[in-house]
């Protein structure tokens, strides 16, 4: 299993829509959690911290589960623009960051 | 304008030549990391280095070494003794025990086997 696991879809969603990520991860001491953005042949950029109270900017929201070990991205109006592949990023004691594999998303006209 | 310059963007090796892949920081971060991406793949650590003159393995360090002589430059170099290098490389730069900041990724080198 791996440490730190995403759906890898594609999610195809039409303009407007809302759309949610889940992330689960196995190392229950992992210390910090957030979300990046992918777009196709470029490097990843990141687009929030997830908090433990959750955390919102603009259009997105991030929660954190921790008695569940997941983490979600929720995209509430999606633009053309936002399609790309959401990676769910963990740092665990030691600072060692895990990258999932990443979640495609797609967003129609 | 802070950030992390890779060079070249794409690199073409032929079978038993080794290459080197720059990656230059300007924002005074301590950590360096190198990463490997596959197709369908989360990205894999290659090597890291916290400060200068040092530098640990990561996952999948065999068939790769790398040099910290400066604060803002950690060189990748891909050996011949990497049997399967074709992928796309990442270097990265954060403020070391500052992970909870994030990543500053630079915009890669795609390397393919010729």
């Amino acid at each position: 299993r791996k440490e730190v696991e995403q759906d890898p879809g594609p999610f195809n969603v039409p303009e407007g829509a809302t759309v949610a990520f889940n992330c689960t991860y196995s190392n229950s001491a992992s210390q910090s959690f957030f979300w990046y953005r992918q777009d196709c042949r470029k490097e990843p950029k990141l687009l929030m911290s997830v908090y433990s109270s959750g955390n919102e900017d603009g259009r997105f929201t991030a929660q954190l589960n921790r008695a569940s070990q997941y983490i979600s991205l929720l995209i509430r109006d999606s633009k053309l623009s936002d399609s790309a592949t959401y990676l769910c990023v963990v740092v665990r004691p030691g600072f060692k960051t895990i990258f999932g594999a990443g979640t495609r998303l797609f967003v129609k006209a | 304008d802070g950030g992390i310059t890779q060079s070249p963007k794409y690199l073409f090796r032929k079978e038993g030549q080794n290459v080197t892949l720059s990656c230059e920081q300007n924002l005074n971060h301590d950590a360096m990391y190198w990463y490997r991406q596959d197709p369908g793949q989360g990205l894999r650590l290659i090597y890291y280095s916290q400060i200068v003159n040092d530098f640990q393995k990561g996952d999948i360090a065999e068939g790769y070494s790398v040099s910290r002589e400066k604060k803002e430059s950690f060189p990748l170099t891909v050996t011949s003794a990497q049997k399967n290098p074709t992928a796309f490389y990442l270097c990265a730069s954060s403020i070391w025990g500052k992970e909870n900041y994030g990543y500053t990724f630079g915009s890669g080198t795609r390397l393919t086997v010729v």
